[in-house]
């Protein structure tokens, strides 16, 4: 099973400040098969991104993907005051478990 | 809109079952594998149980294997998670996922608002 550790646990940020959450592997992950999610209170979550960097449909461009094997990062590029929320990092290599990482919360500063 | 809505959950005793629902709507429920995900208070998110489009393959989470059943009615647009023998470590919210791509393991693109299991006597 592929362990996933995201980093950091909490980050304080302040809008229009630039957002970089990382999620580690214990293992590499097939074919970039990453994906982040973001969940609000009281909300279900929403995919952000998958395949590592692509964006999912109605996902605004300041958020991206980047990295591979091991290490994978959701950057957001200029924090809009909705985006203060919790971020999930989910691998989903070709045979299960389906993995998710623990989290970070992004809060405002 | 795609639309998903669970229902099903509420308090039962340990050992006790409970049967949850997912109502899918706006998009051609057949053609997509379906996932189960849960989120017990305060936590994170745990993968349940998926289960492919024509009920072909199923996978489960190590923890609920032989206690929880998938499955799904393409014809009432509809997917089940049977829990049977359930623990306190079950009390969750249990949350149905369209699964995007090809693989029943790719990314859950849409998902339902959650329903509440909690296992306490």
């Amino acid at each position: 099973e592929i362990v996933l550790t995201q980093s950091p646990g909490t980050l304080s940020l302040s809008p229009g400040e630039r957002a970089a959450l990382s999620c580690r592997a214990s293992q590499a992950v097939s074919s970039s098969y990453l994906a982040w999610y973001q969940q609000k209170p009281g909300q279900a979550p929403r995919l952000l991104i998958y395949g590592a960097s692509s964006r999912a449909a109605g996902v605004p461009d300041r958020f991206s993907g980047g990295g591979s094997g091991t290490d994978f990062t959701l950057t957001i590029s200029r924090l809009e005051p909705e985006d203060f929320a919790l971020y999930y990092c989910q691998q989903y290599g070709g045979s299960p478990p389906i993995t998710f990482g623990p989290g970070t919360k992004l809060e405002i500063k | 809109e795609v639309q998903l809505v669970e229902s099903g959950g509420g308090l039962v005793k340990p050992g006790g079952s409970l049967r949850l629902s997912c109502a899918a709507s706006e998009f051609t429920f057949s053609g997509y594998s379906m996932s189960w995900v849960r989120q017990a208070p305060g936590k994170g998110l745990e993968w349940v149980s998926s289960i492919s489009s024509s009920s072909s393959y199923i996978y489960y989470t190590d923890s609920v294997k032989g206690r929880f059943t998938i499955s799904r009615d393409n014809a009432k647009n509809s997917l089940f998670l049977q829990m049977d023998s359930l623990r306190a470590e079950d009390t969750a919210v249990y949350f149905c996922a369209r699964v995007q791509g090809y693989t029943l393991t790719s990314p859950m693109d849409y998902w339902g608002q959650g329903t509440l299991v909690t296992v306490s006597s």
